[in-house]
């Protein structure tokens, strides 16, 4: 079975501030790693995902993350927060050897104060 | 930028209606998925679509749930019987077949939420 964890309910970040959005994850085979946004009213958005390759990996808006194999963590980072990243962010994970659904995290609560 | 749509964005029903949502996959995608979200919990996998037929289901994905391409455009989901434990907010989402990873993404539509009295 497949299950990504989320520890953070919530972040709170000052504008400006580095922003890291923490996840871990759990798969029997090779993990293909997703990161989401909702925002309010909104649909899941994609940002970025690590299939293979290089383990540092770059998204949209800025937001980037890292594909640690022996934590078992992805977690998403960015450099400075906006205001505009306020959102609610979702880690997800495919297990590469079995089926294409995404299993979610409970989703973590970005706020990004001026 | 082609976008995953869904209709209705809200749908009411008494308990014991049937209810389709409906969503418009991007089109040159041939893999789609219903996920839902109940209010204050996980995005949860319902059902993935391929070739026009079911290629996995969760639990979840009982009798009463059933899923259908009508034409070369729609995905629709159905409840035949609903109840109150179905609200909740449901997403569609659709991938394109290629198998490289620069192509297995899923990508999501708005949500319908669904309220049943």
């Amino acid at each position: 079975a497949q299950s990504v964890a989320q520890p953070e309910d919530q972040v709170n970040v000052a504008e400006g501030n580095p922003l890291t959005v923490k996840c871990t994850y759990s798969v029997s085979g090779n993990p293909y790693l997703f990161w989401y946004v909702q925002y309010p009213n909104r649909g899941l958005q994609f940002l970025l995902k690590y299939i293979t390759g290089d383990n540092l990996v770059k998204g949209s808006y800025g937001f980037e993350a890292e594909f640690n194999k022996s934590q078992t963590s992805f977690h998403l980072k960015k450099p400075s927060a906006l205001v505009s990243d306020s959102a609610l962010y979702f880690c997800a994970v495919r297990d590469g050897a079995a089926g294409n659904k995404l299993t979610f995290g409970g989703g973590t609560r970005v706020l990004v104060k001026p | 930028e082609p976008e995953v749509t869904q209709t209705p964005s809200h749908q009411v029903t008494q308990m014991g209606q049937e209810v389709i949502l409906r969503c418009v996959p991007i089109s040159n995608h041939l893999y789609f998925y219903w996920y839902r979200q109940i209010l204050g919990q996980k995005v949860e996998f319902l059902v993935s679509f391929y070739n026009n037929e079911i290629s996995e289901k969760s639990e979840i994905f009982d009798d009463q749930f059933s899923v259908e391409r009508p034409d070369g455009s729609n995905f629709t989901l159905k409840i035949r019987s609903t109840k109150l434990e179905d609200s909740a907010m449901y997403f569609c989402a659709s991938r394109p077949m290629q198998l490289a990873p620069s192509t297995d993404t899923q990508y999501f539509g708005p949500g319908t939420r669904l309220t049943v009295l």
